[in-house]
């Protein structure tokens, strides 16, 4: 079966860059047509898409947020990896990794991790 | 590219039908038929209900089904069930060839 674990850091500094890695199993980056995205969640609000990459490394950006995002991926180790960088408070949310399949769609999520930006 | 509209509420009895909206441009949900709805629970991650419009994912209720009509497209819930309580999301493709989800609606049960 498909699963998806996001790992990093629970508190970063503003300023600072983000790092989280999206580890999954259940299937192969290399396959084509799939995918693996980021979504964000500030608490209480609504979900908000990040980046998503593909089985061709094409990679693709929320409009908004391009100039401070970067996905890349090791189909070797089944990881996905999006840094953020200039963190602030406003980035303070629970961060999701998603397996897009061949349809635009996300079917299988991760738990989410909590980040907390703060000084 | 602007989040799709929502209404922040929508309620219902156990036993009647709801239905969600979800607004966008031509540019996103009147432009293709590739919009997907997810319900959320608190503290739990997204799952997908609808996809492609009018689809179900193997396990979904067919208490759930989609539709579009030019820029908008609707999720309805039939025969509500206290379990349906939860927080919704559509979400579209865009002419950016990226995704977009919208502002999200809590449904309650009364």
């Amino acid at each position: 079966q498909i699963t998806l674990k996001e790992s990093g850091p629970t508190l970063v500094k503003p300023t600072q860059t983000l790092t989280l890695t999206c580890t999954f199993s259940g299937f192969s980056l290399s396959t084509s047509g799939v995918g693996v995205g980021w979504i964000r969640q500030p608490p209480g609000k609504a979900l908000e898409w990040l980046a998503l990459i593909y089985w061709d490394d094409d990679k693709r950006y929320s409009p908004s947020l391009k100039s401070r995002l970067t996905i890349t991926k090791d189909t070797s180790k089944n990881q996905v990896v999006l840094t953020m960088t200039n963190m602030d408070p406003v980035d303070t949310a629970t961060y999701y990794c998603a397996h897009r399949g061949l349809g635009k769609y996300f079917d299988y999520w991760g738990q989410g991790t909590l980040v907390t930006v703060s000084s | 590219q602007s989040a799709l509209t929502q209404p922040a509420s929508v309620s219902g009895s156990p036993g009647q039908s709801i239905t969600i909206s979800c607004t966008g441009t031509s540019s996103d949900v009147g432009g293709y038929n590739y919009v997907s709805w997810y319900q959320q629970h608190p503290g739990k991650a997204p799952k997908l209900m609808i996809y492609d419009v009018s689809n179900r994912p193997s396990g979904v209720s067919n208490r759930f089904s989609g539709s579009k009509s030019g820029n908008t497209a609707s999720l309805t819930i039939s025969g509500l069930q206290a379990e349906d309580e939860a927080d919704y999301y559509c979400s579209s493709y865009t002419s950016s060839s990226t995704l977009v989800f919208g502002t999200g609606t809590k449904v309650t049960v009364l």
